[in-house]
């Protein structure tokens, strides 16, 4: 089956510094990629979606100049979430949908546990 | 407008017996449901996913779902829980618009007692 990665896993950083965590679909081609974060024993919410080549977009309540996205290719979306603060601590989880085959399906990463001192 | 509830945010079963785990759905399109399972922490793994084919879907482990249309629910089940099926379990519905926004539901924490 389709595969996506996370990089980093897991990231520990002070307050006030900024994060980057990389997401790529390692077999497919993926033209769409979504974001979601994930609050302890809470449901996931969707953070964003990005296609490849254009701007990304977010949902409600999201600030889009606090986590910046980048889709530059096919195979990779970046989240950058900038200046960081505690309550920025959370799951971050990807996932990417492909350019043929299953049209609704989406492939999750494994998440990246980001933890602001 | 799209919205899945899951029924129970804690199941506690007994190791060997049956596994319910309820998910309601209401969508304005033909949905497509999915349900994914996570251990702690680690990501999601798709255990089954109903796209408009047969009604009673198969996934891997043992579960398995029925899309049941005018009960709007697409419940999860697995005859025997085994230990290494406690999890959290999440039921997702998407459809098969231009905009394919993704809506999880509350999830469903599965206990096996030994």
């Amino acid at each position: 089956g389709a595969v996506v990665s996370q990089h980093p896993s897991r990231v520990i950083c002070k307050s006030g510094t900024s994060v980057k965590i990389e997401c790529r679909s390692l077999d497919f081609q993926a033209t769409t990629m979504f974001w979601y974060r994930q609050f302890p024993k809470q449901s996931l919410m969707l953070m964003a979606t990005s296609n490849e080549g254009s701007k990304a977009t977010y949902e409600q309540g999201v600030e889009k100049d606090k986590f910046l996205i980048n889709h530059a290719s096919l195979t990779l979306s970046t989240l950058t979430v900038t200046s960081a603060h505690p309550e920025d601590s959370s799951f971050y989880i990807c996932s990417a949908r492909g350019t043929s085959g299953s049209y609704n399906e989406q492939f999750f990463g494994p998440g990246t546990r980001l933890t602001v001192l | 407008a799209q919205s899945v509830t899951q029924l129970d945010s804690h199941v506690s079963v007994s190791e060997g017996t049956p596994v319910l785990l309820r998910c309601n759905y209401s969508s304005s399109y033909s949905p497509s449901l999915f349900w994914y399972v996570q251990h702690p922490n680690k990501g999601l793994q798709l255990l089954l996913k109903y796209t408009s084919a047969a009604t009673l879907v198969k996934g891997i482990n043992g579960f398995e779902a029925e899309f049941k249309k005018s009960e709007t629910s697409f419940h999860l089940t697995k005859p025997s829980a085994h230990m290494s099926d406690a999890a959290e379990y999440f039921c997702v519905v998407t459809y098969s618009g231009g905009y394919q926004k993704v809506t999880f539901g509350t999830g469903t924490k599965l206990q096996v007692i030994p």
